[in-house]
């Protein structure tokens, strides 16, 4: 599986876009791109995942670059209760590995 | 709907005891099903993972053991609990069939070894 690239953590202000980068440069043809977040104490969520083009659902965006080496999650209107680590992760296959994530903190 | 089952949430056992974690998945077939392990303040380490009954894969060489004996029926064992053991132990799943598929977790038992 490709190696992610997370900064450690990241502030945006409550009602504001919090946009997540991560760096995938060794991502291969048929590995997607995962975003998850944890709350503290609670397991894993998963968000949105994309192969090549910009996903959108309810809870996100997923912005995939042209090269697909790199990947932003976008969170529209931050909340309070949008403060977790976010997780990128690319994965083809049965075996999902997680980095470190960024600690996402949405102040009021 | 699919739904995921892990327990106990919590549970504090002294070093050199054995431990058993169990984890059952509702509502899915075949799945497969993952253990991964997260120390305080830090990442999820995938310590096992299963695509089917009696089919294991270790990640990492430690003294803990996973068994699949049904299913939809995951258990993470050890003979004898270390200090370094202690940490937040989760159980996921995802379908088995498709090329790309999401991990659905459980809520987790938080283990303290004393």
């Amino acid at each position: 599986d490709a190696k992610t690239t997370q900064p450690p953590s990241m502030d945006c202000a409550e009602g504001r876009a919090a946009n997540l980068p991560c760096n995938h440069s060794t991502i291969s043809g048929n590995e997607y791109v995962y975003w998850y977040r944890q709350i503290h104490s609670q397991g894993p969520q998963y968000i949105i995942h994309g192969l090549k083009n910009n996903e959108t659902n309810e809870m996100a965006s997923l912005i995939i670059t042209e090269d697909r080496k790199s990947s932003t999650l976008i969170l529209p209107h931050a909340t309070l209760r949008d403060t977790a680590v976010y997780y990128c992760i690319v994965q083809s296959g049965s075996r999902l590995t997680f980095g470190e994530g960024t600690q996402l903190t949405v102040n009021p | 709907s699919q739904t995921i089952h892990q327990w106990p949430a919590t549970l504090v056992q002294p070093v050199g005891s054995p431990l058993s974690l169990e984890c059952t998945v509702e509502g899915t077939s075949n799945p497969n099903l993952y253990w991964y392990r997260q120390a305080a303040g830090r990442g999820l380490q995938l310590l096992f993972y299963s695509v089917g009954i009696g089919q294991i894969s270790s990640e990492v060489p430690q003294n803990l053991s996973a068994s699949r004996p049904q299913d939809r029926q995951f258990i993470l064992s050890s003979k004898k609990l270390l200090l370094s053991d202690s940490g937040f132990y989760l159980c996921a799943w995802s379908v088995l069939s498709t090329a790309y598929s999401p991990l659905h977790f459980g809520n987790g038992t938080r283990l303290t070894v004393t």
